[in-house]
Order: C-alpha cells, then sequence, then structure tokens
C-alpha cells in the first residue's frame, strides 16, 4: 500500500539544523510531489513547502524562506526537508504528504501523511 | 492573516449528527479553491475525509459529508461512533499566501 515512513525524533539546541527524511513505498515517487507541513503544540497545522522529486520543481512558505530546504534522493524514493536557524518556535511535529489531484480539482490534498517526527528544540 | 476558521469543539451523543463548519475568506475558499477535510487522531497521521469539497475516498464511510458555499464549508457526521471522537481539520489553498492552509482543528467528542 502507499505509505510514507519518517525518521525518528530529534532534539536540538537553538541555531543548529535538523534533516527529516520520508521514505516512499507503494507508488512511482517521481509522480508526486511531497508536501511538508508542521504542527506546533496547541497550534494549526502549518504548510511548509513542496517539492517535486520528478520535475525538480519546488516551492517554500513565505514564512519559512530562506530556513527550509527541499532535497530528495529519487533512487531511495527518499525526501527530505531541513531546517536550519532553529528556535524554540519550530519545536513541532513534522509531517511529509503525498500530493494527490484530479480532474477540476485544486488545490492538491495530502494523502497519505508520514507518522510525524517531533523536533524539539531546547538549549 | 488569511485563515480558515472552525469552532474548537463540537459533541454529540452516539447515533447523533453533528456538523463542523469552516469559514474562510475570498482569497480561499471564496476564490473557488477546493476544501479537504481531514481526520486526526492523537498519535496517528491525519486522514483525508473529503476531497474537492464533496468527494469522498474509498473507504470512508457514507456517515460523512460535506458541502461548500461562498466563503464557508462544513462537514457533517450522522451515526455518530465513539470511533469518531479525533481532530477535524479543513484545508484549502490561499492565493494571498500562495500556499495551502489549514483551519485551527475541531475536537469531536461523543458522549
Amino acid at each position: 500500500q502507499v505509505q510514507l515512513v519518517q525518521s525518528g525524533a530529534e532534539v536540538k539546541k537553538p541555531g543548529a539544523s535538523v534533516r527529516i527524511s520520508c521514505k516512499a513505498s507503494g507508488y512511482t515517487f517521481t509522480k508526486y510531489a511531497i508536501h511538508w507541513v508542521r504542527q506546533a503544540p496547541g497550534q494549526r497545522p502549518e504548510w511548509m513547502g513542496w517539492l517535486n522529486a520528478g520535475s525538480g520543481h519546488r516551492k517554500h512558505s513565505q514564512k519559512l524562506q530562506g530556513r527550509v530546504t527541499f532535497t530528495s534522493d529519487t533512487s531511495a524514493s527518499m525526501a527530505y526537508m531541513e531546517l536550519s536557524g532553529l528556535r524554540s518556535e519550530d519545536t513541532a511535529v513534522y509531517y511529509c504528504a503525498r500530493a494527490v489531484d484530479a480532474p477540476m480539482i485544486t488545490p492538491n490534498w495530502f494523502d497519505p501523511w508520514g507518522q510525524g517526527t517531533l523536533v524539539t528544540v531546547s538549549s | 492573516q488569511s485563515v480558515l476558521t472552525q469552532p474548537p469543539s463540537v459533541s454529540g451523543a452516539p447515533g447523533q449528527r453533528v456538523t463542523i463548519s469552516c469559514t474562510g475568506s475570498n482569497s480561499n475558499i471564496g476564490a473557488g479553491h477546493n476544501l479537504h477535510w481531514y481526520q486526526h487522531l492523537p498519535g496517528t497521521a491525519p486522514k483525508v475525509l473529503i476531497y474537492g469539497n464533496t468527494n469522498r475516498p474509498s473507504g470512508v464511510p457514507d456517515r460523512f459529508s460535506a458541502s461548500k458555499s461562498g466563503t464557508s464549508a462544513s462537514l457533517a457526521i450522522t451515526g455518530l461512533q465513539a470511533e469518531d471522537e479525533a481532530v477535524y481539520y479543513c484545508q484549502s489553498y490561499d492565493s494571498s499566501l500562495s500556499g495551502w492552509v489549514f483551519g485551527g482543528g475541531t475536537k469531536l467528542t461523543v458522549l
């Protein structure tokens, strides 16, 4: 079945960087974009951006521009999200999700999602 | 900030019907962007319940339905079951922000 499996929890100090991986299986990795969403404690989910490994196209949210990098390894069906300059406000569960589309339906919706990766930023 | 607004909580007894609203603006729902709904159980990955305003993926019971009108949308759940207890999010695209946006989430409690 279609599945996204993410790397494990991370604890980082302020100013550090974190890289989270997202392993895709059950479908052709290069045919669908991978989006990244994070959810801080008690907050709504926040969209971070997306990467289409097949085309190389990517987009970041305006808020995270300059701090977030999306990469991929198509041979391993892996997507990566790296966030730099970590601060306490970046403490959140980070999700990868596959973007799905259909004729006449925009925007994409996300299905499935990875299990989430908790990133804790603390000194 | 262009956001989607949901009630923080709703509740209902088993077998009852509840609705969850999602109010947006002319830069997201009102701009014609489709709305999607997700169910999020604690400790699990969010799961799509409704896509493209009204469509149910295979495997989602027909107890779940949704509608959209103007700058608002709503999710209806009939025949409430204990397993429906979760947080529900709406999602769309915002033209002003040039990105996907989520509602604040609504916690459904089955009494």
